[in-house]
């Protein structure tokens, strides 16, 4: 999984209550991304980071919050957890030097949320 | 519509059948071409990487996109039971975003 991980794997939370999953990277990469995948729509992206601090909203943004405080590490944080947030959430990451942006990606978090 | 249409499957062949998987696509400006490959469970692994029109050959794998048509392929030869996944093509253009395909599930029985 090209030095990528995420945490927790797995997490079981109630409607309403906060969430956060953390992405952490040991490539050194700059570009970070945060997708969900459901059946039916494949992968969507919720929001990336071209760098320390720097973010922006991809497609399906609304509810979800990000931070990049350090370059290894890219937290999703649901503020108020809802159902239709229940999805496997996938951590990516790329460094566009080298002439081509390609996406390498983490094992995935499969969230519950009751 | 969709940018991307994929066939979801799922697509079930005997081993050592040549396997085609296939992505239309709408919007003429993507240039970059990537398939991935994912195991259930598992996160998606890149699998091929192409720039514009023309073939990519890797192994037991062939990479091609019709730039004309709007019609990308992967073609597997060989298949194998660890071939069995499923498989999302993904383009982009320029320094924009990667669209997905929503993928296509592919078993080999043995």
């Amino acid at each position: 999984d090209a030095g990528i991980t995420q945490s927790p794997r797995h997490k079981v939370t109630e409607t309403g209550t906060p969430v956060t999953l953390r992405c952490h990277q040991t490539e050194n990469h700059r570009y970070m991304y945060w997708y969900r995948q459901d059946p039916g729509h494949g992968l969507r992206l919720i929001h990336y980071s071209y760098g320390v601090k720097d973010t922006d909203k991809g497609e399906v943004s609304d509810g979800y919050s990000v931070s990049r405080s350090k370059t290894e590490d890219f937290l999703l944080t649901l503020e108020s957890a809802t159902s239709s947030q229940t999805s496997v959430y996938f951590c990516a990451i790329s460094d566009p030097a080298g002439g081509g942006e390609t996406q390498y990606f983490g094992p995935g978090t499969r969230l519950l949320v009751l | 519509q969709k940018e991307v249409e994929q066939d979801p499957g799922p697509l079930s062949v005997p081993e050592g059948a040549i396997v085609s998987l296939n992505c239309t696509y709408s919007n003429s400006a993507f240039q970059y071409f990537m398939w991935y490959r994912q195991y259930s469970r598992k996160g998606p692994e890149l699998l091929m990487y192409t720039y514009s029109s023309g073939n990519k050959e890797d192994g037991r794998f062939t990479a091609q996109v019709d730039k004309s048509s709007k019609y990308i392929s992967l073609f597997i030869r060989d298949s194998q039971p660890s071939d069995s996944a499923t498989y999302l093509c993904a383009m982009r253009f320029g320094n924009e975003k990667l669209t997905f395909g929503t993928g296509t599930r592919l078993t080999i029985i043995p």
